[in-house]
């Protein structure tokens, strides 16, 4: 089935651990996103990926990693300089044909809840 | 970037339409407008997308303006099953900088 897989569902960190989190999509999709959502609140995107070996800060970037070494994968690390790293942790993609299509739909993952012991 | 503005929550009974507003003032032209569903703990799911003038399809419509400065989602019928938030998306010609709002959350009562 196509899709984006990410893992793991629960993740928890210790203090000054960093912790990666795992997005894969074999849909083909040129276009990776990755979010944070806190209780209540609507997704704010941390980082962004329009193509392979590249990558764009989002809102909230701080405290966080991505690296974009294949177009299926896009790995986010949550570092010790993330103070605040408890939250839900959506990654998502399209297929950035823009200006072909004019439209993009961004397709989520099930997502992973990350939790501070 | 084109920000948009809904009502925090909004509560509804089954079997009844209804209606969710989404202001983007700033809108670009090249802009689309889509909403997406989302359950606690899940993913949001898309529902529709449209550009102007009026989008159906067999979940939701998407009613536009003219002015394009804000948008309607319509939900027929709604039921237990729809109680999610839903969120309106306004993205920019290269899609880089769609942005969630916190959403409107929708609660259906019996």
């Amino acid at each position: 089935d196509g899709g984006i897989t990410q893992s793991p569902k629960y993740l928890f960190r210790k203090e000054g651990q960093n912790v990666t989190l795992s997005c894969e999509q074999n849909l083909n999709h040129d276009a990776m996103y990755w979010y944070r959502q806190d209780p209540g609140q609507g997704l704010r995107l941390i980082y962004y990926s329009q193509i392979v070996n590249d990558f764009q800060k989002g809102d909230i970037a701080e405290g966080y990693s991505v690296s974009r070494e294949k177009k299926e994968s896009f790995p986010l690390t949550v570092t010790s300089a993330q103070k605040n790293p408890t939250a839900f942790y959506l990654c998502a993609s399209s297929i950035d044909l823009i200006r072909r299509l004019g439209q993009e739909t961004q397709y989520f993952g099930p997502g992973t809840r990350l939790l501070v012991l | 970037l084109a920000k948009t503005t809904q009502p925090i929550s909004m509560d509804s009974y089954e079997g009844q339409e209804v209606n969710i507003t989404c202001s983007h003032n700033n809108i670009a032209t090249n802009d689309y407008i889509t909403w997406y569903q989302q359950f606690p703990s899940q993913g949001p799911r898309f529902i529709i997308q449209g550009y102007k003038t009026k989008v159906t399809n067999e979940v939701a419509s998407l009613f536009i303006p003219a002015d394009r400065k804000s948008s309607t989602l319509s939900l027929p019928r709604v039921s237990l099953s729809d109680t999610a938030v839903y969120y309106c998306l306004v993205g920019d010609i290269n899609g880089n900088d769609m942005r969630f709002g916190a959403g409107t959350r929708l609660t259906v009562k019996p």
